[in-house]
């Protein structure tokens, strides 16, 4: 299986801020990396795919970059309502998430 | 509207079954795979299986391998997710979750609100 490693696990950032979160993975995944966010109590959705492509309807402070081993998330603006967990997913073969990053606002 | 709607989940005992069932509605059932993902309490999330829109193609986790089976409904625009010999290790929110190609890709455009399984004597 291709492991995940997210980090930091968890950050707190001032509305405005902004905020980046790293993924990597255990080999090389090419640019097969996705991105999703999960408000509290609510389903993860799809934000970012194959690491830098927007999904429909994303707000362009969303961005992700990076390919074969290493990859960026990044929140241009942090807004409140961006209060989430995000998680990176390699669809390389069987898929794997990473462990999560929780932002908060400070 | 586009939506999935999952359910089936509840309390059972250690080595019983329980099957799980999605509705999809408001997209054509048939022209995408499908998937199960699960969410332990407090925890991150894991993919469970993963039905391509013909059946040809089926996939499962290790962690599930031999227990689970995943299967589809055309007729009825329906997932289910048939588990067997559960164990504590299982209890969790289980989505359903749609691919965005006919085969699996492993892009999950679309999420269901989620089932819970609590696997308990």
């Amino acid at each position: 299986d291709i492991q995940m490693t997210q980090s930091p696990s968890s950050l707190s950032a001032s509305v405005g801020d902004r905020v980046t979160i790293t993924c990597q993975a255990s080999q090389d995944i090419s640019n097969y990396l996705n991105w999703y966010q999960q408000k509290p109590g609510k389903a993860p959705e799809l934000l970012i795919y194959d690491a830098s492509n927007l999904e429909r309807g994303v707000p362009s402070r969303f961005s992700g970059s990076g390919s074969g081993t290493d990859f960026t998330f990044t929140i241009s603006s942090l807004q409140p309502e961006d209060i989430a967990t995000y998680y990176c997913q390699q669809c390389d073969t069987l898929p794997t998430f990473g462990g999560g990053t929780k932002v908060e606002i400070k | 509207e586009v939506e999935l709607v999952d359910s089936g989940g509840g309390l059972v005992q250690p080595g019983r079954s329980l099957r799980l069932s999605c509705e999809a509605s408001g997209f054509s059932f048939d022209d995408f795979a499908m998937h199960w993902v699960r969410q332990a309490p407090g925890k991150g999330l894991e993919w469970v299986s993963g039905i391509s829109w013909d059946r040809s193609r089926v996939d499962y986790a290790d962690s599930v391998k031999g227990r689970f089976t995943i299967s589809r409904d055309s007729a009825k625009n329906s997932l289910n997710l048939q588990m067997n010999s559960l164990r504590a290790e299982d209890t969790a929110l289980y989505y359903c979750v749609k691919d965005r190609d006919v085969g699996i890709t492993w892009y999950f455009d679309l999420w269901g609100r989620g089932t819970q399984v609590t696997v308990s004597s």
